[in-house]
């Protein structure tokens, strides 16, 4: 069975600074990977989504990430944080034809933006 | 906006009580997912369904029942509710595409008082 590891519960930085989150995921092949997000209130949105080709995937609002097969990892990357970037950021992995199965959910991390 | 609809959005109760959450997925996705989020343990997946049909099943409590109907909405009923069942309950959906991409509502907050 997938799963998915953030390590870092709540992340602060400064807003124009550049932004990682970390996401190390567990599975016994290629998986499918996603990055969503959750502002205060509201559902989990899509940022981006790798399932094969390029190991680096453009997302939505400036968000890239990079699949890294020997590191099982799919960290998320952003240049220049803006304030509007507050958030919860989950991490989430599942298993390729597989009849969409349900993804399985790292804890999140929760990024603070300071001026 | 994701296309998936959620109600209520906040729902207060007392303990021992039951209420229905409803969920209707995109136009055209089959599939519908509830997935319950707490502080503690994060986004957990409960169960899904597939044109009607329970497809996968995870830590969903026996106090807990869903269901999805022929128009495809679905359903979850939670009953002798107990006060660590505060939580926001997700109702997802997906298309045929088989990526496992998911579109999530809002949400229903859930307090049990």
């Amino acid at each position: 069975a997938q799963s998915v590891t953030q390590p870092d519960i709540h992340i602060t930085v400064s807003e124009g600074a550049s932004l990682e989150l970390r996401c190390n995921y567990s599975y016994g092949a290629t998986p499918y990977l996603f990055w969503y997000v959750q502002s205060p209130g509201q559902g989990l949105q899509l940022l981006l989504k790798y399932f094969s080709g390029d190991t680096l995937v453009q997302g939505i609002k400036g968000f890239e990430a990079e699949f890294k097969r020997s590191q099982s990892s799919f960290n998320l990357r952003k240049p220049s944080v803006h304030w509007s970037d507050a958030a919860e950021y989950f991490c989430a992995v599942g298993a390729p034809n597989s009849g969409n199965t349900p993804l399985v959910f790292g804890k999140g991390t929760r990024l603070s933006v300071i001026a | 906006d994701s296309g998936v609809t959620q109600t209520p959005k906040h729902l207060i109760t007392a303990t021992g009580q039951r209420v229905t959450l409803r969920c209707s997925p995109r136009s055209g996705d089959l599939s519908v997912y509830w997935y319950q989020q707490s502080l503690d343990q994060g986004l957990q997946f409960l169960i899904q369904y597939y044109n009607g049909e329970e497809r996968a099943k995870g830590n969903i409590l026996e106090r807990f029942s869903a269901q999805q109907f022929p128009d495809l909405h679905s359903e979850l009923n939670l009953s002798s509710l107990e006060l660590g069942d505060s939580a926001l309950y997700f109702c997802a959906s997906s298309s045929q595409s088989n990526t496992g991409e998911l579109f999530f509502g809002e949400g229903s907050r859930l307090t049990v008082l």
